[in-house]
């Protein structure tokens, strides 16, 4: 059981350039998320998915595109890569957000520089 | 937009007594709250959650509170250890759907 599982764990991209980070689980969750990270900040929401064939934007879409064809693959694709996008990504996965769930299941993160 | 937000930045407790975190929300309608602890270059991991009709909730030393009158969210946690050190993040939900988290505190632990 691997859990949530992202990749690539490192990147580096010239502005303008484009790329799609993983995400997989295999523990059947419906609910997938997309998080940034920056230093010294909180997680900031970019898009999420309540289940496969559905996907919403969070707090800070713009720039990202996502798709949601499978239960277990929440791919995140940067269309054209800016410096602003700087930042550590955190894919997450729960079978729900009810009470006692253990909330969300955390990758180990991107980390992508645009240079 | 409302979010979810912290009083401290950062909290220095004594190895062995008690840590109070603290979170104010601004989002009335939210109904269910989390908390999770994030050690240095690893995702966040979940530690407790209450829902708001709850008041508090109890788990292995921790005990989260909810006050929903003032819209603040706490963690305690007993008997602080050096693997407590790490960033705690409140996090809110409206609807059960997207999952919104605060900036996050550091708890550093004194020996």
């Amino acid at each position: 059981n691997a859990g949530v599982t992202q990749t690539p764990k490192f990147q580096v991209l010239k502005t303008g350039q484009s790329m799609t980070l993983q995400c997989a689980q295999d523990m059947n969750h419906e609910y997938m998320s997309w998080y940034r990270q920056d230093p010294g900040m909180g997680l900031r929401l970019i898009h999420y998915s309540v289940g496969a064939g559905i996907t919403d934007q969070g707090e800070v879409p713009n720039g990202y595109n996502v798709s949601r064809s499978t239960t277990e693959d929440f791919p995140l694709r940067l269309l054209s890569a800016a410096p602003s996008q700087t930042s550590v990504y955190f894919c997450a996965s729960s079978y729900s957000t009810s009470l006692g769930s253990g909330g969300y299941t955390f990758g180990s993160g991107t980390r992508l520089t645009v240079v | 937009g409302e979010s979810v937000g912290l009083h401290l930045p950062t909290l220095s407790v004594q190895e062995g007594d008690n840590s109070i975190i603290n979170c104010a929300y601004s989002n009335s309608a939210s109904d269910y709250f989390i908390w999770y602890k994030q050690e240095s270059g690893k995702g966040p991991q979940f530690i407790i959650d209450i829902r708001s009709n709850m008041d508090k909730r109890q788990g292995q030393r921790v005990t989260v509170l909810l006050n929903k009158t003032v819209k603040h969210l706490s963690l305690q946690i007993a008997a602080t250890q050096p693997g407590d050190s790490a960033v705690y993040f409140c996090a809110e939900s409206e609807g059960d759907d997207k999952i919104i988290f605060g900036k996050g505190t550091r708890l550093h632990i004194l020996p």
